[in-house]
C-alpha cells in the first residue's frame, strides 16, 4: 500500500541552525500538509500546499519557516533558526482528489530535538 | 477556530469489553475523522463520516455523528491488546485548504 515517507525520523540540532524535515508524499496525490505535535499536545496544523504554492498556513508558519517542492517527488518543510520550542514531532500529509480528496494519509514523522 | 476536546482523556479497559471515546468540536464542519497514534509513531486513518452521515461502521469501528450536539463517538468492540493506542478525533470544514483540526486525544490502554 502506498505511503506517506519521512526522513530522519529524528532530528537533533543545535538552537539556531537550520533544518530541513523531507517528505515523500503518496506519488498521486496533489495536496500536501505539514503538522506538528509538541510532547504531549495536539497536532497542529502548520501549513499546507497545493499546485506548487501555500494555500493555507497558521499563525505557527512564520517567516522562520518554509515549504517547497523541489522536484516532482519531494515535499519539505525548512526551519531557518530553530529554537528551542520548535522541539515536536513534524508530520507531512497527503491527499489525492476528490472523492478520496478528504483524507489525509500521514507520514510516521521526524522527532526533531532543539538542544 | 474550531477545537476537538476528546473524553475521557484516559481509558483502561479489559481485552474483549467494547471502549467508547467521544469527541465534541465547535464550528460547523464537512466531515470528521478518527486517528489511530501508537506512542511516539505517525497517525493512521481510521474512518470517515461526512457531516451528513448519522453513523458509519469499519470492521469492530463504529462512529457516530450528532451534528446538533457537535460531537461523535468512536466505538470499539472487542478490544485487543493491539488497539491500545491514542485516538483523536479530526474535524475539517472543507474548502480548498481541508485542513485537520485535531482534538485532544484519547490515550486507550487495553489490558490482556
Amino acid at each position: 500500500e502506498p505511503e506517506v515517507t519521512q526522513t530522519p525520523s529524528h532530528q537533533v540540532t543545535q538552537m539556531g541552525q537550520e533544518v530541513i524535515l523531507r517528505c515523500v508524499p503518496i506519488s498521486n496525490h496533489l495536496y500536501f500538509y505539514w503538522y506538528r505535535q509538541i510532547l504531549g499536545q495536539k497536532v497542529e496544523f502548520l501549513v499546507s500546499f497545493y499546485n506548487n504554492e501555500i494555500s493555507e498556513k497558521s499563525e505557527i508558519f512564520d517567516d522562520q519557516f518554509s515549504v517547497e517542492r523541489p522536484d516532482g517527488s519531494n515535499f519539505t518543510l525548512k526551519i531557518r533558526s530553530t529554537k528551542l520550542e520548535d522541539s515536536a514531532m513534524y508530520f507531512c500529509a497527503s491527499t489525492g482528489g476528490s472523492p478520496t480528496k478528504n483524507i489525509q494519509y500521514f507520514g510516521a514523522g521526524t522527532r526533531l530535538s532543539v538542544l | 477556530s474550531q477545537q476537538g476536546e476528546e473524553d475521557p482523556q484516559a481509558l483502561s479497559i479489559q481485552e474483549g469489553e467494547n471502549a467508547t471515546m467521544n469527541c465534541s468540536y465547535k464550528t460547523s464542519i464537512n466531515n470528521l475523522q478518527w486517528y489511530r497514534q501508537n506512542s511516539g509513531r505517525g497517525l493512521v486513518h481510521l474512518i470517515l463520516i461526512r457531516s451528513n452521515e448519522r453513523e458509519k461502521h469499519s470492521g469492530r469501528l463504529r462512529v457516530t455523528l450528532d451534528t446538533s450536539k457537535k460531537s461523535s463517538s468512536l466505538l470499539i468492540t472487542a478490544s485487543r491488546a493491539a488497539d491500545t493506542a491514542s485516538y483523536f478525533c479530526a474535524t475539517d470544514s472543507g474548502g480548498a485548504t481541508n485542513k485537520l483540526i485535531f482534538g485532544t486525544g484519547t490515550l486507550l490502554a487495553v489490558q490482556p
